[in-house]
């Protein structure tokens, strides 16, 4: 589709172990957004970066951190998983501000 | 700060009906875009359309338009001759010139009956 795949689609975890989720773009942009969705919230920004190693906080980073070592690849970390942390969390990318967001397809992250 | 607000957490018509759906945001920039997206039970993201605050002409994408009043900072999406594919969580949003944060209204969950 538009170039951006998540890895995984779901994943299960104990509260207390490091996860990471993959966000992979083919579209050589930019920024790149990591975002959750929790009912009753929409989605929230939770890091992003606008270039290889530079990234920023969004709203909720707490408990988050993230790496871009290369333009294509923005990771996700939750060092220690906890059960606030269960959610569908979605990776976006952009060509430009007009043009919006465009998705992935989100991970569905459950934190038992 | 920027702020999105759909008050309508549910909504429910009939097929072939008019829907719209009600957005408001508040900003104390003069610059931004505004943003529908549509999640289908799939889970994907879709862009349904923008408008750039700038332009005073509501934008339009076949049966989609929008209802863009500035003053009243308003953003209403409207959706005719539904149909029953349109069933799916639809956010509002929006991103200020020059920043990169694109704020999601808690969204509407649109349910379209046979």
């Amino acid at each position: 589709d538009a170039g951006i795949t998540q890895s995984p689609r779901h994943k299960v975890t104990e509260t207390g172990t490091p996860v990471t989720l993959r966000c992979h773009q083919t579209e050589n942009h930019r920024y790149m957004y990591w975002y959750r969705q929790d009912p009753g919230h929409g989605l929230r920004l939770i890091h992003y970066s606008y270039g290889v190693k530079d990234t920023d906080k969004g709203e909720v980073s707490d408990g988050y951190s993230v790496s871009r070592s290369k333009t294509e690849d923005f990771l996700l970390t939750l060092e220690s998983a906890t059960s606030s942390q269960t959610s569908v969390y979605f990776c976006a990318i952009t060509p430009g501000q007009f043009y919006g967001y465009t998705f992935g397809s989100g991970t569905r992250l459950t934190v038992v | 700060a920027q702020t999105v607000t759909q008050s309508q957490p549910e909504m429910s018509v009939q097929e072939a009906e008019t829907v719209t759906l009600s957005c408001t945001y508040d900003t104390s920039e003069n610059n931004y875009y505004l943003f529908w997206y549509k999640q289908p039970p799939s889970r994907q993201m879709i862009l349904v359309i923008r408008q750039e605050a700038y332009k005073q002409q509501n934008a339009t994408e076949n049966r989609f338009s929008v209802n863009f009043q500035k003053a009243a900072k308003s953003f209403s999406l409207k959706i005719s001759d539904s149909q029953l594919g349109d069933t799916a969580m639809y956010f509002c949003a929006s991103l200020i010139q020059g920043a990169q944060k694109l704020v999601f209204g808690q969204g509407t969950r649109l349910t379209i009956n046979p």
